[in-house]
């Protein structure tokens, strides 16, 4: 069974669209996140919830809007997406919102925008 | 301000050989210190972390790392090397600031090749 899964795995969109990526985990976790790792392999934390509550909100444009529905399930929202949104994006999960504990990451979706 | 840094982007070692990933770290107080790899096209996964106790910690796929707090330093090591190793490693650790201790400080990555 996957622990953390992402929808779709590959997304390829014009300029201007609006897009969705989904993340799941079967782990049980209490918090999850999203990173954006970039063509020069570069991390960087987007956001993260904890139980549904938004915990980390990084310098993001405000285009980007994840949602969490349940603990379970964290999804990113991207309105009128540019070339530099094009990236791969993981979600990640942990058991607890504290950093005692390591992450578990997702396989990645990697979003090309034309 | 809190850093990591991971002085070299690229390290080769011949298969059999031991391997060493360089990682530095600038925080306040006490360091919560973690290790990952990416394989080619895949997430992160967690090797090892040191949040206290013994220097040597000892993780997945015999791969261990010597927390220095003199030096500052936590790098990765391994005996002997596969050619499976080949990855990316990525040195992270928590930041410290009050209400930011939810998050880690990434280094940029390091790429391992190793050559049979």
């Amino acid at each position: 069974d996957t622990a953390v899964s992402q929808t779709p795995k590959y997304l390829v969109t014009q300029m201007g669209n609006d897009k969705s990526i989904k993340c799941e985990q079967n782990l049980g976790h209490d918090t999850m996140y999203w990173y954006k790792q970039d063509s020069k392999k570069f991390l960087k934390i987007m956001f993260s919830y904890n139980n549904k509550e938004l915990i980390i909100n990084e310098t993001v444009p405000n285009r980007f809007s994840p949602k969490s529905p349940d603990k379970a399930h964290l999804n990113l929202h991207i309105n009128s997406l540019e070339l530099g949104d094009s990236a791969v994006y993981f979600c990640a999960s942990s058991p607890a919102k504290g950093l005692l504990n390591e992450q578990f990451f997702g396989p990645g979706t990697r979003l090309t925008v034309l | 301000a809190q850093s990591v840094a991971q002085p070299e982007d690229q390290v080769n070692v011949a298969e059999g050989n031991p391997l060493t990933v360089k990682c530095t770290y600038s925080v306040s107080g006490n360091p919560y210190l973690f290790w990952y790899v990416q394989y080619p096209n895949r997430g992160l996964q967690f090797l090892l972390k040191y949040i206290t106790g013994d220097n040597l910690v000892k993780g997945s796929y015999g791969f261990e790392a010597e927390f220095n707090k003199s030096q500052t330093s936590f790098h990765l090591k391994k005996p002997s090397a596969l050619v499976s190793d080949s990855a990316l490693y990525f040195c992270a650790v928590r930041d410290m600031y009050a209400g930011n201790n939810r998050k880690l400080i990434w280094g940029l990555g390091t790429s391992l090749g190793v050559n049979p």
